[in-house]
């Protein structure tokens, strides 16, 4: 297993389209984390899966972020009709959460990344 | 609402000093705390993780101690190199698993 995968790795779009990112998670990994990191910034909470249920989705940032991770594998985060204020990198992150909460689990590993520049 | 705050946003010591980055948290019902190191343009990683039961751990010249009824985690770098320059990173993991980051330390150590 090489980690976590992201593809792409960089998105040039025009205002207005769509993009979908996709998310690789290490495979044995029942957690997966979407995150938004601008520049100077930590990465901001955007939601996240057990298997392929969507625990939250309150965070994402508006109607137009849409995320899911049908088959509880590999996740896709799409963005609609985007705007210039989207540009930023977009990060995911997976984890082993076992059933002993008080293992205090839930490393991340983060992928390297999409970047989206919208023009 | 879990808030993480770093200081200092950004600091600038000579190659050799020792120096210590903070962390705080507003809600202490965690189940563990992560430092990640970010390079620029690149992605996180992860340097450690304390569980919260743990008072520290440590790695290398890293050794990070977590007090969890107060809200605080320090990540101490002995002898800093030139190439320990990247932004520090802190996120908490909270009881419902949400795991949520500071705005990170920008450290630059001087040759």
């Amino acid at each position: 297993d090489t980690g976590v995968s992201q593809d792409p790795r960089h998105k040039i779009t025009k205002r207005g389209q769509n993009v979908t990112f996709r998310c690789d998670p290490i495979s044995e990994h029942n957690r997966l984390y979407w995150y938004r990191q601008t520049l100077g910034q930590g990465p901001e909470f955007l939601t996240y899966f057990q298997n392929e249920a969507q625990l939250e989705k309150s965070r994402l940032l508006s109607d137009r972020f849409s995320a899911e991770r049908p088959k509880g594998s590999f996740s896709t985060l799409e963005i609609q009709r985007t705007e210039q204020g989207d540009s930023a990198m977009y990060l995911c992150a997976s984890s082993l959460r076992g059933r002993e909460v008080s293992l205090g689990a839930n490393v991340l590993t983060f992928g390297a990344g999409s970047r989206l520049t919208v023009l | 609402k879990q808030e993480v705050t770093q200081i200092p946003a950004a600091l600038s010591v000579p190659e050799g000093e020792n120096l210590v980055l903070n962390c705080s948290f507003t809600d202490s019902a965690i189940y563990n705390l992560q430092w990640f190191r970010q390079d620029p343009g690149k992605g996180l990683t992860s340097l450690l993780l304390i569980q919260s039961s743990q008072r520290e751990q440590t790695s290398g010249r890293l050794n990070a101690s977590l007090d969890k009824s107060s809200g605080r985690s320090t990540l101490y770098i002995a002898a800093s190199q030139p190439g320990d320059s990247a932004t520090y990173l802190c996120a908490v993991c909270g009881r419902d698993d949400k795991i949520i980051f500071g705005k990170g330390t920008r450290l630059h150590i001087l040759p």
